[in-house]
């Protein structure tokens, strides 16, 4: 069975400094991964996914993820946080088939 | 475009109720899905379509249904509620060609179930 870990339930950063919201993953085959994010009281919005090629994936809204296969990873990075960035950040994997897991959820503040 | 929406946004229910979550997009997309969000659990798949007439399980299927009789339209029927439903539903869509490709999600139900 595929899973997906968010081993911090929150991350606090100050605005203008690096961002990160760890992700690993486990699942049988080639992974696809994703990030979401989810804004208060609204539904998910995709930011950036891999399915193969670059390591390096850029996404929406200044958002990066680097793809590890090694350390089955897949870190979602931002290089200065916005405040507007505070946010619930889910990192999600497919595998073969038709279902998408997702972690439990990093909480992201980013303050002033 | 509307994109994917949802009705109601909130509803209470008491227990042994059944009603039925409505999900609709106009993106012509192959792919719908049903997931709920607790606390602390992210998103868990319900059931999910990958075209009319076909359905199938995901994770936490037991206490709901599904049918997909159109490509636009998806609803969820929760045929005796209980407690443990109390949650946040969410529709999702998306293309099916070539690989996975990102969902686009509604706006969410919030069902309480007393």
């Amino acid at each position: 069975a595929q899973s997906v870990a968010q081993p911090e339930d929150q991350v606090n950063v100050a605005e203008g400094n690096p961002l990160t919201v760890k992700c690993t993953y486990s699942v049988s085959g080639n992974p696809y991964l994703f990030w979401y994010v989810q804004y208060p009281n609204r539904g998910l919005q995709f930011l950036l996914k891999y399915i193969t090629g670059d390591n390096l994936v850029k996404g929406s809204y200044g958002f990066e993820a680097e793809f590890n296969k090694s350390q089955t990873s897949f870190h979602l990075k931002k290089p200065s946080a916005l405040v507007s960035d505070s946010a619930l950040y889910f990192c999600a994997v497919r595998g073969n088939d038709y279902k998408l897991s997702f972690g439990a959820g990093t909480t992201v503040t980013v303050r002033a | 475009n509307a994109g994917v929406t949802q009705t109601p946004k909130f509803q209470v229910l008491k227990t042994g109720q059944s009603m039925t979550l409505q999900c609709a997009q106009d993106m012509n997309h192959e792919y719908m899905s049903w997931y709920r969000q607790d606390p602390g659990m992210g998103l868990r798949l319900i059931h999910y379509s990958v075209g009319a007439g076909i359905t199938d399980q995901g994770e936490v299927p037991n206490g709901y249904n599904v049918s997909r009789s159109t490509t636009e339209d998806f609803p969820l029927r929760l045929l005796s509620a209980a407690p443990s439903q109390t949650s946040v539903y969410f529709c999702a869509s998306s293309y099916w060609t070539a690989g996975p490709n990102e969902q686009f999600f509604g706006p969410g139900t919030r069902l309480t179930v007393l």
